[in-house]
């Protein structure tokens, strides 16, 4: 079955680049997200990406896809104490028409000065 | 901006009491999901509805039920609260084809 997995922690210090990681198993996705949630509030979508696309970049924010290794990342540029957050990568969920999505376990980013 | 809201922020039941969680959305979105979150588990779905009085079961169905009376409003209805259900609800909607919006979540603490 569908499966989208990221590591649990990152830690990076002020003003360095993140670099959160993601797999995900069904090759036919169409959509990948990249949502924020942070500190007592509900998800938020970041950014997304459309499978015909390698790599989409958004200000401090870059995605890139590896279609062939089911690989995706998120990279924050100039990382600053706001983006403490956790990141869930989530991919569509082919078989529904509902829009249904299947998240990751969600990677908690803290920021070290 | 699509706005979602939920009935509570906080809140505390006692073992066997019957909990209802409400969520509301204003965007007309025919599809509404019920996910809970727990550290390490990330989101796990219980229920979601893709039209008036329509519901289907999540990954984790057990211990709950829905329901979905008008197209704005989903209710998760938690037949006898056990401690085993203190967790963060999020509701979330979206149209067919699009991403999911999601409400600010409700800490639930079952004693």
């Amino acid at each position: 079955g569908e499966d989208v997995e990221q590591s649990l922690f990152l830690s990076v210090r002020e003003g360095d680049s993140s670099v959160i990681n993601c797999t995900y198993t069904d090759s036919s996705s169409t959509y990948l997200y990249w949502y924020k949630q942070e500190p007592g509030a509900g998800l938020q979508l970041l950014t997304y990406i459309f499978s015909n696309m390698d790599m989409k970049q958004d200000q401090r924010l870059t995605v890139l896809l590896n279609k062939k290794d089911k690989h995706l990342s998120l990279r924050i540029a100039d990382t600053q104490t706001g983006d403490s957050a956790i990141y869930f990568c989530a991919e569509r969920d082919r078989r529904s028409s509902a829009s249904k999505i299947i998240f990751g376990s969600g990677t908690r980013l803290s920021i070290r000065p | 901006d699509v706005k979602v809201t939920q009935s509570s922020r906080y809140l505390v039941k006692r073992t066997g009491e019957k909990v209802f969680l409400e969520c509301v959305q204003d965007m007309d979105h025919e599809n509404m999901f019920w996910y809970r979150q727990d550290p390490g588990l990330g989101l796990r779905l219980i229920y979601f509805s893709y039209d008036v009085k329509m519901k289907e079961k999540g990954d984790i169905p057990e211990g709950y039920s829905v329901s979905r009376e008008k197209k704005e409003r989903f209710s998760l209805i938690l037949e006898s609260a056990s401690t085993n259900q203190t967790s963060m609800y999020l509701c979330a909607t979206g149209s067919s084809g699009d991403t999911q919006y999601f409400g600010p979540g409700t800490r639930l603490t079952v004693l």
